[in-house]
Formats: structure tokens, sequence, C-alpha cells
């Protein structure tokens, strides 16, 4: 079955550093999700990519969706200690006749004041 | 409204008991999803209810048992749990099932099964 892998599984930086966070997957995607999930709360959506070497930015934070649509990579720059919470990246792949989302472990992010 | 409602916040119950989890949105998704999630663990499909149809049951043990009375509205009733069912359980709903669609996360029942 479809496999997405995130790493790293946790980070920690220092306020004002930057932070990147990378999906793979196993087979290739039809789109990528990221979600933001903070400390006691629930998931939240930030972005979906569709389109082969797709980049999207909200302000400080740039996503990016590889050519072969199997990789993702989410970039924070100079991190606030509001960044602090789990990112995980979900992909779909219509192919394998599934329209779920399948979920990465998450990177777990702490920034240190 | 762009929120997903769900209650309770916090529900413990014996292993005997039968409960139920409730789940509400308002914002015409006509796909509604329940997640189970450990500590430290992505979110884990359950089910998909599609147009008020169950679609996608992924192999949840019958002690689990999904309704959807309405467009609106998504239960889970729950009965002879075991205390490895303890977890957050989480409703999200979307506008389409399908490529794409976004899910907006309700904030979830933690669940404590004794």
């Amino acid at each position: 079955g479809q496999q997405v892998m995130q790493i790293p599984q946790y980070q920690h930086v220092q306020e004002g550093e930057d932070f990147t966070t990378y999906c793979n997957s196993s087979t290739t995607l039809s789109n990528i999700q990221w979600y933001k999930q903070r400390p006691g709360g629930h998931p939240v959506f930030l972005i979906q990519l569709v389109k082969s070497g797709e980049v999207k930015k909200q302000k400080r934070l740039t996503f990016q969706f590889g050519e072969a649509k199997k990789n993702s990579s989410l970039h924070i720059t100079a991190t606030q200690t509001t960044d602090v919470g789990t990112y995980f990246c979900a992909g779909t792949d219509l192919g394998a006749g599934s329209y779920q989302l399948t979920f990465g472990k998450g990177t777990k992010l702490s920034v240190i004041p | 409204d762009t929120e997903v409602t769900q209650t309770p916040k916090h529900l413990v119950m014996g292993m005997t008991n039968k409960k139920s989890l409730k789940c509400e949105q308002h914002m015409g998704h006509r796909a509604m999803y329940w997640y189970k999630q450990k500590a430290k663990k992505p979110p884990e499909l359950m089910f998909v209810y599609s147009y008020e149809k169950l679609s996608i049951n992924e192999s949840v043990p019958s002690r689990f048992s999904p309704e959807c009375p309405n467009s609106s509205l998504l239960n889970l009733h729950l009965h002879a749990l075991q205390p490895e069912d303890s977890a957050l359980y989480l409703c999200a709903s979307s506008q389409v099932p399908g490529q794409g669609a976004e899910q907006y996360f309700g904030p979830g029942t933690r669940l404590t099964v004794t």
C-alpha cells in the first residue's frame, strides 16, 4: 500500500532559525496536503499542492512539490514560537484507486525562545 | 461557518459501557470522516461517509459503529471497548470526497477506556 515517509521526526530550533521537513512517497501522488497540529489541538489544513514542481508560499512558509510528485517539503524561514507544533504531510494516490489521505508520521517542531 | 464541532470533549468509559461521539458541520460538506489518533502518531482513518453513505471502513472492529443521520451529522457509537482504544477521536469533513479535498478537522474527543 501507499506509504508516506516524513523526516525528521523531531526538530529543535532556536527562534529565528530556519526549519525544513521532508516527505517522500513510495508512489506517485495525485496531490499532497500539509497540516499543522498545535500541542493539544487538532490538525489544521495549511495548503495543497497538485502540480509537478509546484512551489507555494504563505508568509514565512514555503511548500514544494517534487517534479516526480513523490516528494514534498515545507520550509519555515526565521521560526517564531507560534510555529511550534507537529507538521504532517498527507498524500492522495488516485492511481491506487483510493482518494483518502495517507499521513506521514509528522515532524514535531520545538522553538527555543 | 468553517467549523466542525465535536462532543463530548472528554469521555471516560468502562469496557462494558455504551457511549456515542457526535460530530456536526454546517459547511455543506458531503464527505465526513472519523479518525483515531494515538499520542505522537498521525491520524489514522477509520471511516469515510460520502453523501451520507458509508464508503470506506478501514477494517475497524465492530465495537465501533458509525452512523450518518444526515449530511451535517456524524456519530460514532462505542460498545465494549478495550483500554487500547483510548485515543483522540477526530471528525473531519471535506467539500466532496475525492482528489484535493482539504479536510476540516474538529477539536476531537479524548477517550479514555478504563
